[in-house]
C-alpha cells in the first residue's frame, strides 16, 4: 500500500506566478489535510477536506489560497500570485475515516521556493 | 485556544543512552489525543507514538515511551538505547477529539542529535 504521494517535491516560482501542489492520499483514505511549515517552525494547519467538501479551512490565508479534493483525482492546493513569504514546505496528510480516531499519515512534502 | 510548547530547541545524546524530550500543552478540553512525530533530514513526517487522553497507561512503541501527566498537561517522550537513525527533529502535537476538523496543533520542535 503506497503512502501519501505529493508532487512535485520541489517547485520554484517567480513572484506573481501560480503554484499548484498535488496530494494523492493513501488508498482507502477519504480525509485530506494540508499543513505549512515555514523555515525553523513547526507545521501549521491550513485546511481539512473530504471528497468534494471543505470541512475546516480555518488555517487558510483569506486571499490567494484555495484547496479542493474532487471526486476523482488528487487534492490540489493552489496559491495564486505567489509572494516570497509563501516559500515553505507544504505537507499533505490523510486518514481513512474519522479524524477523531485515526492517525494522520503524512506525505513527503512539497518545498516551494518563490524567487 | 490550544497551544503546544516544546521548551528544548536542541538536544544531543550519546549513542545507546537514554534521552527525554519535553512537551507541555494548554487546553480546557478533557478528551484529546497527543502525538510525537519525527522529521529526519529527508523531511518526511513519521508518527512515533500516540496517546489517548482518557487512557491512564502510558503508550510505548519499542524503544519509545511517553510520560503522560494529564493534570500537569505534560507529555514527554523517552527514547531508550538511542541510535544514530534517531537523529531528527521531533514534534509534539495535540488534537481535540471534538474538533470537527481533526486539526493537529504542533509545537516548535526539538532537534535531536545522536552522537556516536
Amino acid at each position: 500500500n503506497a503512502g501519501v504521494m505529493q508532487n512535485p517535491r520541489h517547485l520554484v516560482r517567480r513572484r506573481g506566478q501560480e503554484a499548484r501542489l498535488r496530494c494523492s492520499p493513501m488508498k482507502g483514505h477519504s480525509h485530506v489535510y494540508w499543513y505549512r511549515q515555514l523555515p525553523e517552525e513547526g507545521l501549521k494547519f491550513m485546511v481539512y477536506l473530504q471528497k468534494e467538501n471543505i470541512i475546516d479551512e480555518s488555517g487558510m490565508p483569506k486571499e490567494r489560497f484555495s484547496a479542493e479534493f474532487p471526486k476523482e483525482g488528487p487534492s490540489i492546493l493552489r496559491i495564486q500570485q505567489v509572494v516570497r513569504g509563501d516559500s515553505a514546505a507544504y505537507f499533505c496528510a490523510s486518514s481513512p475515516t474519522s479524524p477523531r480516531t485515526d492517525t494522520q499519515y503524512f506525505g513527503p512534502g512539497t518545498r516551494l521556493t518563490v524567487l | 485556544a490550544q497551544t503546544v510548547t516544546q521548551s528544548q530547541p536542541e538536544m544531543s545524546v550519546q549513542e545507546a543512552e537514554t534521552v527525554t524530550l519535553s512537551c507541555t500543552y494548554d487546553t480546557s478540553e478533557s478528551n484529546y489525543y497527543l502525538f510525537w512525530y519525527k522529521q529526519p533530514p529527508s523531511r518526511q513526517m513519521i508518527l512515533v507514538i500516540r496517546q489517548e487522553a482518557y487512557k491512564q497507561q502510558n503508550a510505548t512503541e519499542n524503544r519509545f515511551s511517553v510520560n503522560f501527566q494529564k493534570a500537569a498537561k505534560s507529555f514527554s517522550l523517552k527514547i531508550s538505547d538511542s541510535q544514530l537513525g534517531d537523529t531528527a527533529m521531533y514534534f509534539c502535537a495535540f488534537m481535540n477529539v471534538y474538533n470537527q476538523g481533526g486539526k493537529l496543533i504542533f509545537g516548535q520542535g526539538t532537534e535531536l542529535s545522536v552522537k556516536p
